[in-house]
């Protein structure tokens, strides 16, 4: 079957560091998928990992280990426009993208 | 560039009502895709179009569900009739190309649809 786990919910003060993890269970494996989605708005896509190790984009990294099933995304210098749900998502058999539940992180002054 | 459009934003129905749902992806991508998003859960996929054929639609509940792409671009997703279970967010997306790196997924705002 498929499964993908995150947490449900996550707090985190402005200026703060934090890391969103994530865990799949998946019939195949052709990349993972981090989307940022505020309420009420579209999912953004922020990142995409095909092999082992990190990807930085500036303040956003995302993390991938493939062996472990484990995914994470890190958020530096946390911003007050930072809260909102962070949802990852796996390409499985097929190419077809199977999301997780998200994670909504609020970020508190 | 023009991001995907979705009309109506938000749609409120009572129960056994049609509804109808489009979608205009950005432009150049050949593939388009469905999905449902129930508050509190990550989008699941209903329906993918690949140009005008409809290339997975193994989610799609076919006896209420029907969409089409008729010219390749914009769709249209149709419920009928809708159930109070069909209240959720119906997200569209599209991307270039369904394979490598070109697949990533741009999404619209979505419908909001409330069925009473």
């Amino acid at each position: 079957g498929q499964n993908i786990d995150q947490p449900t919910e996550m707090t985190a003060t402005e200026g703060a560091i934090v890391q969103i993890n994530c865990t799949y269970q998946t019939s195949g494996f052709n990349g993972l998928f981090w989307y940022q989605q505020h309420a009420g708005e579209a999912p953004t896509f922020l990142s995409y990992n095909v092999l082992d190790g990190l990807e930085e984009k500036g303040r956003f990294s995302s993390f991938l280990s493939r062996s472990k099933g484990y995914s994470y995304l890190l958020l530096k210098e946390l911003q007050m426009k930072d809260s909102a749900s962070y949802l990852c998502a796996v390409r499985a058999t097929g190419y077809k993208l199977i999301f997780g539940s998200g994670t909504r992180l609020l970020v508190r002054p | 560039e023009a991001g995907v459009v979705q009309s109506p934003r938000y749609k409120i129905i009572e129960k056994k009502q049609p509804v109808a749902f489009w979608c205009n992806p950005i432009s150049g991508h050949n593939t388009l895709y469905w999905y449902l998003q129930n508050l509190g859960q990550g989008p699941e996929l209903l329906i993918r179009y690949e140009n005008e054929e409809a290339v997975d639609d193994s989610q799609l509940p076919k006896d209420r569900f029907s969409a089409e792409r008729l010219k390749g671009v914009d769709s249209t997703l149709k419920i009928q009739p809708a159930e109070l279970g069909d209240s959720a967010v119906y997200l569209c997306a599209s991307s270039p190309a369904f394979s490598g790196d070109l697949d990533t997924q741009y999404f619209g705002p979505g419908t909001r649809l409330t069925v009473l």
